[in-house]
């Protein structure tokens, strides 16, 4: 019973354009959600969150957009880099939950982008 | 400023073997959530521990595997008598305090590999 989904195991992006990574979730309790950054042979690493009270966050090269209603986020990269070529994970907590169940973050299987020269 | 430190970095064990994870948290941070990584997967929440306390173990196999995070030194993620499925990422994650974002910082990982 997978809570949050990345259907897309892979996407190839040529340098310089536009990356769209999606992300679907099915438990309508979740209202923060993440995108985790990984590289080969290394840890997640926090990349940019969206509280479910906003509709868009943008931080430089990066935003997220969040459409409630379709229970749906997704994560614009533009301009991609070489450097952008990882694994990208997206998660949800559930802040309702109180504090204690906080650190709960359900994750997806990850979307490898590989960004082309 | 040293990061989350885990290790060893690849353990290799045999059917019926223990095996030990250390996590030695960032400086400062007296939070540590383990997750595991599945082949294929994203990670799943195993236990969540303060100095001397586990906080939550909802997510740890109720046989097999303990968590303890001493007064001093790493926290340690223990499995014994490993079987093949135990095979995985097991990535440390810690926090100055308890979090209400989700934002961990997460060590480098420690891939077991049962034989």
């Amino acid at each position: 019973d997978q809570q949050v989904k990345q259907n897309s195991p892979s996407l190839s992006v040529q340098e310089g354009r536009i990356s769209i990574l999606n992300c679907d979730y099915t438990n309508s309790m979740f209202d923060y959600f993440l995108w985790y950054k990984k590289y080969p042979a290394e840890g997640p690493t926090f990349l940019i969150s969206i509280s479910s009270i906003k509709d868009k966050n943008e931080d430089g090269r990066f935003t997220v957009f969040l459409n409630k209603s379709a229970k749906h986020l997704s994560l614009h990269i533009v301009p991609s880099q070489p450097g952008d070529s990882a694994v990208y994970f997206c998660a949800a907590i559930s802040r309702a939950w109180g504090m204690d169940s906080n650190y709960q973050l359900i994750w997806g299987a990850g979307t490898k982008l590989i960004i082309k020269p | 400023n040293a990061g989350v430190m885990q290790n060893p970095r690849h353990l290799v064990r045999r059917r019926g073997q223990e095996a030990r994870l250390r996590c030695s948290p960032m400086k400062g941070h007296s939070h540590v959530y383990w997750y595991r990584q599945l082949p294929e997967e994203g990670l799943k929440f195993m236990v969540y521990l303060q100095k001397e306390n586990i906080i939550d173990e909802s997510g740890m196999p109720k046989e097999r595997f303990s968590a303890e995070f001493p007064k001093e030194g790493p926290s340690i993620l223990r499995i014994q008598q490993v079987v093949r499925g135990d095979s995985a990422a097991y990535f440390c994650a810690s926090s100055p305090t308890a979090t209400n974002t989700g934002e961990l910082f997460f060590g480098e990982g420690s891939r077991l590999t049962v034989l």
